[in-house]
């Protein structure tokens, strides 16, 4: 059954406007890291932010915001005043908490940013 | 502080060979991670090394391998090479062991190209 799920795969955008990438998960965990990472075309994965299933508080890093519903089991990444630069493809992902050998990254399929000025 | 180098960037290979691929982590981190980026199947976990030791391992066959050297860098090898590998391999590193709330320094990756 797939992990996380991006249904948007792609999303157009003009500069300084906000825009909402969607991610849906599941697990049967309790314990889970939600993680948003960036990749623009040169292919480097860049770590964008992160939520853990036990925050109460929706984790923001500068124009970067989660908005984590954990009813719904979603984690969405929020991108306030988009920007030239943020034209990339977006990917989200989780890390269960149980497994005590180690745990792997679960990757969505990923959502493509076009943005335009 | 240099962040995670991939070498070489970009390979091509002819079908039923090998090919290894090198990891150079961020320095003082001592776990390794590697996926597997196509666009079919999207990013594949293969394996994650700590402390020389592989720890867990994805569903790749038998083809894949890989190991840590002391100073944590770390190799891939595949052989017997088939098309279906060609893809973007994405290596990955962490201060310590890989948790929950580990944060993953990917490089920049290598693209092998199989004919």
């Amino acid at each position: 059954a797939q992990k996380i799920t991006q249904t948007q795969p792609g999303m157009f955008v003009q500069e300084k406007e906000a825009v909402t990438l969607d991610c849906t998960y599941d697990t049967s965990d309790q314990s889970y890291g939600l993680f948003w990472y960036k990749q623009p075309s040169s292919g480097e994965m860049i770590f964008l932010i992160y939520q853990g299933s036990y925050d109460e508080q929706n984790a923001t890093e500068g124009r970067y915001s989660l908005n984590f519903q954990k009813a719904r089991k979603s984690a969405n990444l929020v991108i306030s005043a988009s920007q030239l630069g943020d034209s990339a493809m977006y990917f989200c992902a989780m890390r269960e908490g149980t497994d005590q050998a180690g745990t792997a990254l679960i990757f969505g399929k990923g959502t493509t940013l076009s943005v335009s000025s | 502080k240099a962040g995670v180098t991939q070498t070489p960037r970009y390979l091509i290979k002819t079908r039923g060979q090998q090919v290894t691929l090198s990891c150079s982590p961020i320095s003082g981190h001592r776990s390794v991670s590697w996926y597997q980026q196509t666009p079919g199947q999207g990013l594949q976990f293969l394996f994650e090394y700590f402390s020389e030791t592989q720890r867990n391992k994805g569903n790749f066959p038998g083809r894949f391998s890989g190991r840590q050297f002391s100073n944590s860098r770390s190799e891939m090898n595949v052989s017997t090479l088939e098309l279906g590998d060609s893809a973007l391999y994405l290596c990955a590193s962490s201060l310590a062991r890989q948790s929950m709330n580990t944060e993953a320094f990917f490089g920049q990756g290598t693209r092998l190209t199989v004919v």
